[in-house]
């Protein structure tokens, strides 16, 4: 089956830093989604990006489909940004194949 | 897009006992999707249900121990039966959303079984 892999596990900054977030796939996908999920559970997409770049306010994704990755961009960092962000790949049936997650920390 | 509403937002039951998780979206939806959280770790995702058909499970699970309902096209609930503490987890249901080929999630349900 297909692998899904996040760059890096972990992650702390101060405020105000940028970061990039890596995913890796091991496999052709229809899809590849980017969701954050807050530090009280909720799950909130933030972009749906098989190809191609999208931004959206302080956030930006870039996916290369050819290549196999995808990158997610976090510009001036709040402490509301922490939280853990997941890549999610689709297979058949609109079933979502998710790596493990980068846990992000801002400190204030 | 897609709202989600789930009951109970959280629980701690008894091992031994069954807890039924409710999910209520406020559109029609093809397909709802039940997931299971561990504490720290990633989605997996236990089962697919489609209304008017019995769920897809995923390896792994099986409908005796989480049976799915989905008697229509804005709801189902999920059953975590026979719980031990190993069922503790955060449950949550999710759909694609109409037209807009993303998946929305609803709160979650904590569950902690002792």
């Amino acid at each position: 089956g297909i692998q899904v892999e996040q760059s890096p596990p972990d992650l702390i900054l101060q405020e105000g830093a940028n970061s990039t977030l890596r995913c890796n796939f091991s496999d052709s996908v229809n899809n590849l989604q980017w969701f954050h999920q807050n530090p009280w559970g909720q799950l909130i997409n933030l972009f749906y990006i098989p190809s191609g770049t999208k931004q959206n306010g302080r956030l930006s994704a870039t996916t290369v489909a050819t290549e196999r990755y995808s990158l997610l961009y976090i510009s001036s960092s709040q402490t509301t940004d922490s939280g853990v962000y997941f890549c999610a790949v689709e297979r058949d049936n609109y079933q979502l194949i998710w790596g493990a997650g980068t846990k992000l920390i801002i400190k204030p | 897009s897609a709202v989600i509403s789930q009951k109970p937002s959280r629980d701690i039951c008894q091992r031994g006992t069954s807890l039924t998780i409710q999910c209520q979206v406020d559109s029609q939806v093809t397909m709802m999707f039940w997931y299971r959280q561990q504490p720290g770790q990633s989605l997996t995702l236990i089962a697919t249900a489609n209304q008017g058909s019995e769920a897809t499970y995923e390896s792994g699970f099986v409908i005796d121990k989480f049976p799915i309902s989905r008697p229509n096209l804005t709801f189902s609930t999920l059953t975590v039966s026979n719980m031990s503490p190993e069922d503790s987890s955060i449950y949550l249901c999710s759909v694609e959303g109409s037209g807009d080929e993303t998946q929305y999630f609803g709160p979650g349900t904590r569950l902690l079984v002792l």
